[in-house]
């Protein structure tokens, strides 16, 4: 079945940092992928997403990319902040199905 | 406009015992799809309704039942608890039944501790 892999956390930054968390998928067809945040106590929110190969999703400064070679959909920020400390989590959707498939998250930790 | 309402957020049951759990979607919005979230297992996709009708289920046993009502409402219920069932409860809506362009919004989750 379908599956998401993410980079195992937690990920410990210094504000200003580079931000890369790598996400990889197995998939039979061509699922949309998205990146949800989750802060403490919260549900998730949707970052951002891309439906199809070579889409680029972004917002509040993060990026992904849609890579059908490498399978992979991996987040970037050129600079985090101490507010982006929270969970990230990878995932994936067959197009027509309102059924999301998860990666494990990442907790993102970043000190001042 | 409101976001996904989930009730309670917070409950505390005994073994053997059933729950129930409430989401009230965004208005307008006429899917529901189910989560269990847990530190061991991370989150995992329970079932989706649309248009009270289940589209979709997960890999999880017969105690785990939904259900939607005409008002897209939806509620989901775990008989005869297990420690094991200890976790947060997401719910999630969506205009439609999925989709390239379909985004789900979340709630901020039923906290369910099993003693």
């Amino acid at each position: 079945g379908d599956s998401v892999t993410q980079m195992e956390g937690p990920v410990t930054l210094s504000e200003e940092a580079f931000l890369t968390i790598n996400c990889t998928y197995t998939a039979t067809g061509y699922p949309s992928l998205f990146w949800y945040v989750q802060y403490p106590g919260e549900g998730l929110q949707l970052l951002l997403k891309a439906t199809k190969a070579d889409d680029k999703g972004s917002n509040k400064g993060f990026e992904a990319t849609y890579r059908k070679e490498t399978t992979s959909f991996h987040l970037e920020k050129g600079s985090v902040q101490v507010s982006d400390s929270a969970v990230y989590f990878c995932a994936l959707s067959d197009k027509g199905a309102q059924k999301l498939v998860f990666g494990q998250g990442t907790r993102l930790t970043i000190n001042p | 406009k409101a976001g996904v309402t989930q009730t309670p957020r917070y409950l505390i049951k005994t073994r053997g015992q059933q729950v129930t759990l409430s989401c009230s979607p965004i208005s307008g919005h006429r899917s529901v799809s189910w989560y269990q979230q847990t530190p061991g297992q991370g989150l995992q996709f329970l079932f989706e309704y649309f248009s009270e009708t289940q589209r979709n289920k997960g890999n999880f046993p017969g105690r785990f039942s939904g259900r939607q009502f005409s008002n897209s409402r939806s509620e989901m219920n775990v008989s005869t608890l297990e420690l094991g069932d200890s976790a947060l409860y997401l719910c999630a809506s969506s205009w439609g039944p999925g989709g390239a362009n379909t985004e789900a919004f979340f709630g901020q989750g039923t906290r369910l501790t099993v003693v």
